[in-house]
């Protein structure tokens, strides 16, 4: 059972804008970096944003990060069909000493 | 060009156990740390372990803790994943992946995924 929560799944109609919430603690996201992955079906993760909101080179500036006290958003602007997938809020976590992944989000381009 | 291969997967049988490799390639291995990720079967990802970049510390999720050892041969630029004592449970596709930090906890993330190798326990 993940310490971060995300919502199952969110949608939107193509060029719309989705946000994808991630709730922790101040043991994971309150004291420490959130990261944020892609899954697309059948591949391996991607990582989108490092350090709260930082975009990896080659990662599209459709998506953004943002972090306020135990919580986290990941916000995809323009949405478009290649963005359906499993979207995973993560963080260190200081009690567990090791990294947690959150429940993952499914988004649904409709 | 940057890559991740992992090996070592397949099927066992519970109480087993099976040792994954991961060989790297196109970057200075023991810069930076490395992690196992699993995701079960329709279910989300999980961290299993991670190590840093000299090897002098790892770290393990509780759910492996005891039966799973991460280590490293900066030599070789290969990463391990020992599994013993081996569940149904511990049934998945296991990734390695780079982190971009000498140490996990840093919060660059895991930029580099291998394509994965599939651990099947059943009897």
């Amino acid at each position: 059972q993940s310490v971060l929560t995300q919502p199952p799944s969110v949608s939107e109609a193509p060029r719309q804008r989705v946000t994808i919430s991630c709730s922790g603690s101040s043991s994971n996201i309150g004291n420490n970096a959130v990261n944020w992955y892609q899954q697309l079906p059948g591949k391996a993760p991607k990582l989108l944003i490092y350090y709260d909101d930082l975009l990896p080179s080659g990662v599209s500036d459709r998506f953004s990060g943002s972090k306020s006290g135990t919580s986290a958003s990941l916000a995809i602007s323009g949405l478009q069909s290649e963005d359906e997938a499993d979207y995973y809020c993560a963080a260190w976590d200081d009690s567990l000493n090791g990294y947690v992944f959150g429940t993952g989000t499914k988004v649904t381009v409709l | 060009e940057v890559q991740l291969l992992e090996s070592g997967g397949g099927l066992v049988q519970p109480g087993g156990s099976l040792r994954l490799s991961c060989a790297a390639s196109g970057f200075t291995f023991s810069s930076y740390a490395m992690s196992w990720v699993r995701q079960a079967p329709g279910k989300g990802l999980e961290w299993v372990s991670a190590i840093s970049g000299s090897g002098g510390s790892t770290y393990y999720a509780d759910s492996v803790k005891g039966r799973f050892t991460i280590s490293r041969d900066n030599s070789k630029n290969t990463l391990y994943l020992q599994m013993n004592s081996l569940r149904a449970e511990d049934t998945a596709v296991y990734y390695c992946a780079k982190n971009d930090g000498v140490v996990p906890a840093a919060g660059y993330g895991m930029d580099v995924w291998g394509q994965g190798t599939t651990v099947t326990v059943s009897s």
